[in-house]
């Protein structure tokens, strides 16, 4: 079963630093790997998503993620860290267990929070 | 914003009554889907519609239904409820061609006292 794992609860940065939120994924088959943001009280925001091609994938508000096949990971990063960048993260696999294609809910992992300090 | 609407914001209901929360997707999707997101559960999958019909489900209570009208809305059904289905649901929706990314609602806030 497709699953992923955010090793994380919490993430501290101060602001201007670098920022790496874990996850790592068990699949069978290609995987589909998802990042989205969560503000307080509001809904999921799609970041980006890793579906083939190339490793390192570039999203919305300068993130990017990278895929590593071996260590099955699709770690996020930012270069720099901002005070606003300070939300709950989460990692999805697309569930490709059912085969037909109008059916590919995502499965979430327990989220990470960001905590980005000035 | 992402295009997908949810009603109400909030609701706020006591033990053993019933709701019904609304979701309309982004213009064009087909898909519908239902999570519920609580403190101590993460985001669970509750079910998926595809152009009216169940197409997925997940660990949805079977004092929960859901269905997708033809003009593609859906309506989440809660009955009997307990102090433990408090929690935020959100409805997402997905266009057919799309890599599986879904588009989020901003959420129904139930509180069962």
């Amino acid at each position: 079963a497709q699953s992923v794992a955010q090793p994380e609860d919490q993430v501290n940065v101060a602001e201007g630093n670098p920022l790496t939120v874990k996850c790592t994924y068990s699949v069978s088959g290609n995987p589909y790997l998802f990042w989205y943001v969560q503000y307080p009280n509001r809904g999921l925001q799609f970041l980006l998503k890793y579906i083939t091609g190339d490793n390192l994938v570039k999203g919305s508000y300068g993130f990017e993620a990278e895929f590593n096949k071996s260590q099955t990971s699709f770690h996020l990063k930012k270069p720099s860290a901002l005070v606003s960048d300070s939300a709950l993260y989460f990692c999805a696999v697309r569930d490709a267990s059912n085969r037909m294609d109008s059916s590919y809910k995502l499965i979430f992992g327990s989220g990470t929070r960001l905590l980005v300090r000035p | 914003d992402s295009g997908v609407t949810q009603t109400p914001k909030h609701l706020i209901t006591a033990t053993g009554q019933r709701v019904t929360l609304r979701c309309s997707p982004r213009s064009g999707d087909l898909s519908v889907y239902w999570y519920q997101q609580s403190l101590d559960q993460g985001l669970q999958f509750l079910i998926q519609y595809y152009n009216g019909e169940e197409r997925a489900k997940g660990n949805i209570l079977e004092r929960f239904s859901a269905q997708q009208f033809p003009d593609l809305h859906s309506e989440l059904n809660l009955s009997s409820l307990e102090l433990g289905d408090s929690a935020l649901y959100f409805c997402a929706s997905s266009a057919l061609q799309g890599a599986g990314e879904l588009f989020f609602g901003e959420g129904s806030r139930l509180t069962v006292l």
